[in-house]
This record gives structure tokens, C-alpha cells and sequence, in this order.
């Protein structure tokens, strides 16, 4: 079945270091593929997405590049924030089908200033 | 505001006596869906709902039921809790495509003694 393998954390980073989480999938078709935010105490929000290879989503200074031929989708940010300190979870969606989200285990970062 | 709603919050409740966790939204969206969060595990698909009077399980169905009477109601009912079902619980809406986010509702807390 579809799966999500992102990296482990947590990750401890200094404001305005750079940041990459890795994610990888695997899945038959061409999912769309999401990175979501969970700050603390909240629920989960889209922070970018992308529908198809090649594809950059961005948001809030972040980007990830859907690509097909490594089955990844990093997410990068180039200089990080206090404010940035949450879990990220990349995420597949199948297309068609139970329209279900399959979820990486979640990277839990912190900044610090 | 578009958003999705559930209630309670928070719950503590003793093994065996039966609990409504409620979920609402306000956005037309087709489908719904129940996911659980897990430290380690990430989120996981309980049920979900294609449309009024269609739902389906998910990958961690037993021990949930749901009913979809209505479009903007999605109830998670457990009918006899056990302390294995002490999790994070998120209802989540689209408007059922494989190009769209899906939105999350705040979380229930869920703790079973």
C-alpha cells in the first residue's frame, strides 16, 4: 500500500539556520503530496502542497518540490524561525479512491534563539 | 469562517461507558473522514465518509462506529471505550478530490481509564 517515510526527529536548529526535512513515498498513481503543521496544542494546517511532478508548493518561506523520479518531497526553509518550532507531517493523498491521506510519522523541530 | 468543529475537547471517561465525539463543518465538503494521532505512529485513518449515508472504514476501524446522516455532521461513537483507545482524535473535511487539502478540525483529546 501507499506509504510516507519522512525523516526522524526532533530537530534542533538555531534561528535562521537552514532547514531540511526529508520525506520519500511510495505509492502507485501520482498522489498529491502535502506537508501539514501542528503547532503546539492546535490541529493540524496545510502549510504547502503540490498536485504533480515537478511541482514547487510554498508558503510562509517554505518550499518543497514534488519529485517523481527520487519519489520525494523535501521540505526546505532557508533561515528558520522561533515561531517555525512545531511538527511537520508530510502527507499523500491517492487520487481517487477513499480520498485518504496517508502520513509520514511527523518531524518534530524546534528553534531556538 | 470556513472551519470544522468537534466537541468535546477534551475527555476523560472509564472503560465501557459509551462516548459521542462530535464533528461539524461548515463548508459543504462531500467527504469526511476520523483520524487518530499516536506518538510514533502519525495520524491514522479510523473511518471515512464519501457522502451522506456512505462511510467506510479506515485502516484502525475496530472498536469506532460513525454515521453520516447529514452533510456537515460526521459523530466518531465509541460503545464501549478500553484504555488502548486513550489517543488524539481529528475529524478532517475536503470537498472530496485528490487536488484538494483536507481541513482539520482542533483535536479531542481522549483519555480512557
Amino acid at each position: 500500500g501507499d506509504s510516507v517515510t519522512q525523516m526522524e526527529g526532533p530537530v534542533t536548529l538555531s534561528e535562521e539556520a537552514f532547514l531540511t526535512i526529508n520525506c520519500t513515498y511510495t505509492a502507485t498513481g501520482y498522489p498529491s503530496l502535502f506537508w501539514y503543521v501542528q503547532y503546539p496544542g492546535e490541529g493540524l494546517q496545510l502549510l504547502l502542497k503540490a498536485t504533480k511532478a515537478d511541482d514547487k508548493g510554498s508558503n510562509k518561506g517554505f518550499e518543497a518540490t514534488y519529485r517523481k523520479e527520487t519519489t520525494s518531497f523535501h521540505l526546505e526553509k532557508g533561515s528558520v524561525q522561533v515561531s517555525d518550532s512545531a511538527v511537520y507531517f508530510c502527507a499523500l493523498k491517492d487520487v481517487g479512491g477513499s480520498e485518504k491521506l496517508v502520513f509520514g510519522k511527523g518531524t518534530k523541530l524546534t528553534v531556538n534563539p | 469562517e470556513a472551519q470544522v468543529t468537534q466537541n468535546p475537547r477534551y475527555l476523560i471517561t472509564v472503560t465501557g461507558k459509551k462516548l459521542t465525539v462530535t464533528c461539524s463543518q461548515n463548508m459543504n465538503h462531500e467527504y469526511m473522514s476520523w483520524y487518530r494521532q499516536d506518538p510514533g505512529l502519525g495520524l491514522r485513518q479510523i473511518y471515512y465518509s464519501m457522502n451522506v449515508e456512505v462511510t467506510d472504514k479506515g485502516d484502525v476501524p475496530e472498536g469506532y462506529k460513525v454515521s453520516r446522516k447529514e452533510k456537515r455532521n460526521f459523530p466518531l461513537i465509541l460503545e464501549s471505550p478500553s484504555p488502548n483507545q486513550t489517543s488524539l482524535y481529528f475529524c478532517a473535511s475536503t470537498p472530496g478530490t485528490s487536488l484538494y487539502e483536507q481541513y482539520f478540525g482542533p483535536g479531542t483529546r481522549l483519555t480512557v481509564t
